[in-house]
């Protein structure tokens, strides 16, 4: 199967700063990676995502990006504010297959202080 | 959220009582998953179904089966529960045309 390794397991940034998360995968077929967002007590919410045949993906203050050679992909956010406090999950497809059975990192507790 | 529903919400039961938790959909999706989430593991498969009566293993499967009879409902079974079992379960639903997952809001079960 895929392994997915999620760094770092915490983080704290001040508000406005900006924080970055990376993971790596080890299926070098996998073609999809989504990053999933997860406040306490909630469900996992998608945020963004981006397919293997595409570098970078922007949505305002969130972006991901993605190196196939070295098999890994970040998180990026800017200009962080207070209700970015959450844990940030990773996740890959499993490589080649239609199933769509995603493995996840173990997430990151990300702090935003005001 | 995808119209996701997941019953019971919470539950507390004995060890080596079945255990049936329910996942629920209104969007026609053919993909359903269930998860477990333990602190420090994030999240893992436990099984998956990619149709009405198609479905497979995940990561963690053992101690647990699953049952798909209508495309709208997704049944996790706990034959035996155990202690290892306490978790926060949660269902996931995909459409065939994307690889986008949804969540529902989960339950959580504690085996005392």
């Amino acid at each position: 199967g895929e392994n997915v390794e999620q760094h770092p397991s915490t983080l704290s940034v001040q508000e406005g700063d900006s924080a970055v998360i990376k993971c790596t995968y080890s299926d070098s077929a996998s073609n999809y990676f989504p990053w999933y967002k997860q406040e306490l007590g909630k469900r996992p919410q998608l945020i963004i995502d981006i397919r293997s045949n595409v570098g970078e993906k922007k949505d305002q203050r969130i972006a991901v990006t993605l190196n196939k050679t070295a098999k890994h992909f970040s998180l990026h956010i800017t200009e962080t504010q207070p209700e970015d406090s959450a844990v940030y999950f990773c996740a890959a497809t499993l490589g080649g297959s239609t199933l769509g059975r995603l493995y996840f990192g173990r997430g990151t507790q990300l702090t935003v202080w005001p | 959220d995808a119209g996701i529903t997941q019953s019971p919400r919470h539950k507390v039961t004995e060890t080596g009582t079945p255990v049936t938790l329910r996942c629920h959909q209104t969007e026609n999706h053919r993909y359903m998953y269930w998860y477990r989430q333990d602190p420090g593991h994030g999240l893992r498969l436990i099984h998956y179904s990619y149709g009405v009566k198609d479905t497979d293993k995940g990561e963690v499967s053992d101690g647990y089966s699953v049952s798909r009879s209508k495309t709208e409902d997704f049944l996790l079974t706990l034959e035996s529960a155990t202690s290892s079992q306490t978790s926060v379960y949660f269902c996931a639903t995909r459409g065939g045309d994307t690889y986008e997952q949804y969540f529902g809001p989960g339950t959580r079960l504690t085996v005392t």
